[in-house]
């Protein structure tokens, strides 16, 4: 069965811009969430969506947000980017009914200059 | 919120030696435990889980064991291999939402 498609892999922006990234999970899997991966700060979560509500929100400001659609595929934005935005973004998905455990997607490589 | 301290920080062993990673957690709340490997320009993979009603899980040359008293939880890996090599994270959470992940381990095994 397909993995974690996540899209695109990579993508360059300019300090100010907006960007949108995609994900599509596991077929099946209803939860979503979202990582930022930095080599400083590591692997920190972002938020998660379950049947198209967002359940849980990370640390991070209102420029991050995110969406889930009927499909349970899933969609984040970063408005007004900057600089310390450039990062790897990680989607995973689970089921959350027969167990916890997340699959992670390859990640989008985001770099803002 | 849950912090999660990961020791060591770089790990190099020879091949066919045993690899052995800490993690502390801080939340006593937190009852659900996986360990990830990353491999470069790859997403983490889970490789074992535990969760806090169990105190230890093995799955072939993987086992993680876990002490709630302690707060602390740590992967074993036996009869290391060359493709054992990669980034290894833990995390902790509570019911499997948010995980809070170490920094991370860099594992080098050589032949």
């Amino acid at each position: 069965k397909a993995g974690v498609t996540q899209t695109p892999r990579y993508l360059i922006k300019t300090r100010g811009q907006q960007v949108t990234l995609s994900c599509s999970p596991i077929s099946g899997h209803r939860s979503v969430s979202w990582y930022q991966q930095t080599p400083g700060q590591g692997l920190q979560f972002l938020f998660e969506y379950f049947s198209e509500t967002q359940r849980n929100k990370g640390n991070f400001p209102g420029r991050f947000s995110g969406r889930q659609f009927s499909n349970s595929r899933s969609e984040m934005n970063v408005s007004t980017l900057e600089l310390g935005d450039s990062a790897l973004y990680l989607c995973a998905s689970s089921d959350r009914t027969e167990s916890y455990g997340y699959t992670f997607g390859s990640g989008t490589r985001l770099t803002v200059v | 919120g849950e912090n999660v301290e990961q020791h060591p920080s770089t790990l190099s062993v020879q091949e066919g030696d045993s690899a052995v990673i800490k993690c502390t957690y801080s939340d006593s709340a937190s009852n659900y435990f996986p360990w990830y490997k990353q491999e470069l320009g790859k997403g983490p993979q889970l490789i074992i889980d535990i969760r806090s009603n169990v105190g230890e899980k093995k799955d072939q040359r993987i086992a993680v064991t876990l002490n709630k008293t302690a707060k602390h939880f740590s992967l074993h890996i036996t009869e290391t291999q060359p493709e054992d090599s990669a980034v290894y994270f833990c995390a902790a959470t509570y019911s499997g939402y948010a995980l809070n992940f170490g920094k991370g381990t860099s594992l080098l095994v050589t032949p």
